[in-house]
This record gives structure tokens, sequence and C-alpha cells, in this order.
């Protein structure tokens, strides 16, 4: 079956500091690859996406490539700011389906 | 602006209990789906409506059935509310395709079953 799987949280970091949330997953065939962010109170919001082997998706600073061969898709920040603290979820979409199957999600705090 | 809105933020709901949960989207999308979310689990997928009046289950849709009579809404139905039911809940939307289509997610509703 597919499924996905990120780093237990929370994870804390100070102001500028590099952030890395680990995702791997596991699916038929070649899967969509998804970061979707929650803000507190908020609904989800994407983040980025990836649809092919290395792509890379980046929005907001942040980044994440699409790795086939370690089936990772891992989503990285050179300097994260206090406003980034949120849950951060990894999700995927294998071809043909419509839902998406997401991971647990990680909880980022960033301390000023 | 993009907008998918949830009938209620919060509900208090007891063991029996029919409950209704609306959401409504504004974009003309034909896909909406819902999803529940608990801690350590992520979102799981209940069920999801790939146009009106058409269904499919998701990964855990016992407990729960759903109403698609109109394109811009679908209902989620707490037949007889339970306590492990109570939760967060999760509507969404995307248009009608296999691509890789962005889904547009609701403000949740947290759903407490006494």
């Amino acid at each position: 079956g597919n499924s996905v799987t990120q780093m237990e949280g929370p994870v804390t970091l100070s102001e500028e500091a590099f952030l890395t949330i680990n995702c791997t997953y596991t699916a038929t065939g070649y899967p969509s690859l998804f970061w979707y962010v929650q803000y507190p109170g908020e609904g989800l919001q994407l983040l980025l996406k990836a649809t092919k082997a290395d792509d890379k998706g980046s929005n907001k600073g942040f980044e994440a490539t699409y790795r086939k061969e370690t089936t990772s898709f891992h989503l990285e920040k050179g300097s994260v700011q206090v406003s980034d603290s949120a849950v951060y979820f990894c999700a995927l979409t294998p071809p043909g389906r419509r839902a998406l199957t997401f991971g647990s999600g990680t909880r980022l705090q960033v301390q000023p | 602006d993009v907008k998918v809105t949830q009938s209620s933020r919060y509900l208090v709901k007891r063991t029996g209990e029919k409950v209704f949960l609306e959401c409504v989207q504004d974009m003309d999308h034909e896909n909406m789906f819902w999803y529940r979310q608990d801690p350590g689990l992520g979102l799981r997928l209940i069920y999801f409506s790939y146009d009106v009046k058409m269904k499919e289950k998701g990964d855990i849709p016992e407990g729960y059935s759903v109403s698609r009579e109109k394109k811009e809404r679908f209902s989620l139905i707490l037949e007889s509310a339970s306590t492990n039911q109570t939760s967060m809940y999760l509507c969404a939307s995307r248009q009608k395709s296999l691509g890789v289509e962005t889904q547009y997610f609701g403000p949740g509703t947290r759903l407490l079953v006494l």
C-alpha cells in the first residue's frame, strides 16, 4: 500500500537556524509528492509539490527534492522565522488516485 | 480568492446523536473530500466525492456517510455519534483531474462526543 513516514516532533529551533524535516514514502508507481502546512487554528495550505524524480519544489524559502532512489522528499529551509511555527505534513498521491495519503505531521516551534 | 468553508469550528454532541458536518466550496470543483485529523496519525480519508451524487469510500468510512446533492456542498454524517469519533474533521476540494491539482482545505471542525 501507500504510506508516508515523517520524523516525530516537536522540532524546536531558534530563529535563523537551518531546518530539515525528513519524509520517506512507500508507493506504487511514481507518486506526486507534497508538503502541506497548518498554522495554528487554520486548515492545511499547500506549501510545495513535485511531480517527478529530481524535481525540486520551492516556496517561501522552503525546498524539497523528489528523490526516487531513496524514496524521500525532505523539507528544508535555510533560516527559519518565528512565523514558520506550524505543523508540517508530507503527503503523496499515487498515479490514478485523487486523494492524498498523509504522514503523521511534524510540529515546528521556532523561538526568538 | 479560493474558499472552502465548514459550518462550525467547534461542536459538542452526545453519544448516539446524529451529527451533520457541512462543507461548501466556491471554486466549482468537482472533487470534494472529508478527512479526520488525529494526533500522531495525520489526516485519514473518510470519503470523497468525484461529482454530484457520486461518492467513494476512503480508508476509514465505518460509522460515517456522506451526501453530495449540489456541486458546492459536501456533507459528512455521523449516524450515531460515538466517543471514538471525537476528532478534527477537515474538508477539501480540487478540480476534476487525475493530475496534481492542489487540494484546498477548510479551517476544520473540532468535534467532541461526550
